[in-house]
């Protein structure tokens, strides 16, 4: 099945370091999309990208779609204490006839700490 | 964004009681409902998938006649753990998506319900 791999798995930065988390999917998607969680917190949608090769910034936050569709970047310049969270990024893929839905797959997430 | 209630969003109760947790989507029909179990520190998993008016596609794994679902109306979906045990205490998430279609997949995501049972 299709399966989207994540890493770091943690990540502990000094605060006004950059910070990168990667995503790399079994399969080629149809696009890919990154969440952000506060910790005890729920997931909160961020982005979304869909053409291959794609750049998108929001703020200090760049996303970046492969050429192949199969993996994706976040990263994070200067970071704060307000980036600290796990950020997921989540690809769609196959067509699933039995829940008659596009597959949504979540990679295990990117712990961020950031040290003020 | 759209918006997802969840309701409560913390339960704890005894060993064989069941428990209903709803996910409502405020300002938007929402045509497939999801259902995501978190462990500490992990991914989300999902449990199930739900579509308004049918029964719902369940995960490898996910055992159907324990956790309930019913997607009975465009705006509400609720997911009923039976007979809850100490091993379902777990923080459970559901999201849920206006549009059909690869580009209107994006999933607006409750609060979460995090169950504790004794």
């Amino acid at each position: 099945g299709q399966q989207v791999m994540q890493i770091p798995q943690y990540q502990h930065v000094q605060e006004g370091e950059d910070f990168t988390t990667y995503c790399n999917s079994s399969t080629t998607l149809s696009n890919i999309q990154w969440y952000k969680q506060r910790p005890g917190g729920h997931p909160v949608f961020l982005i979304q990208l869909v053409k291959s090769g794609e750049v998108k910034k929001q703020k200090r936050l760049t996303f970046q779609f492969g050429e192949a569709k199969k993996n994706s970047s976040l990263h994070i310049t200067a970071t704060q204490t307000t980036d600290v969270g796990t950020y997921f990024c989540a690809g769609t893929g196959v067509y699933n006839s039995g829940a008659g839905s596009y597959q949504l797959t979540f990679g295990k997430g990117t712990k961020l700490s950031v040290i003020p | 964004g759209a918006v997802v209630s969840q309701h409560p969003s913390w339960v704890i109760c005894k060993s064989g009681t069941s428990v209903k947790i709803e996910c409502r989507s405020l300002d938007f029909q929402a045509t497939t409902m999801f259902w995501y179990r978190q462990f500490p520190k992990q991914s989300l998993m999902l449990m199930a998938t739900s579509n308004e008016g049918s029964k719902a596609t369940y995960e490898q794994g996910v055992e159907k006649d324990k956790f309930l679902i019913n997607h009975a109306s465009l705006t509400l979906s609720t997911l009923t753990v039976t007979s809850a045990h100490p091993e379902d205490s777990s923080f459970y998430i559901c999201s849920a998506r206006e549009l059909a279609g690869i580009a209107k997949n994006i999933q607006y995501f409750g609060a979460g319900t995090r169950l504790s049972v004794l």
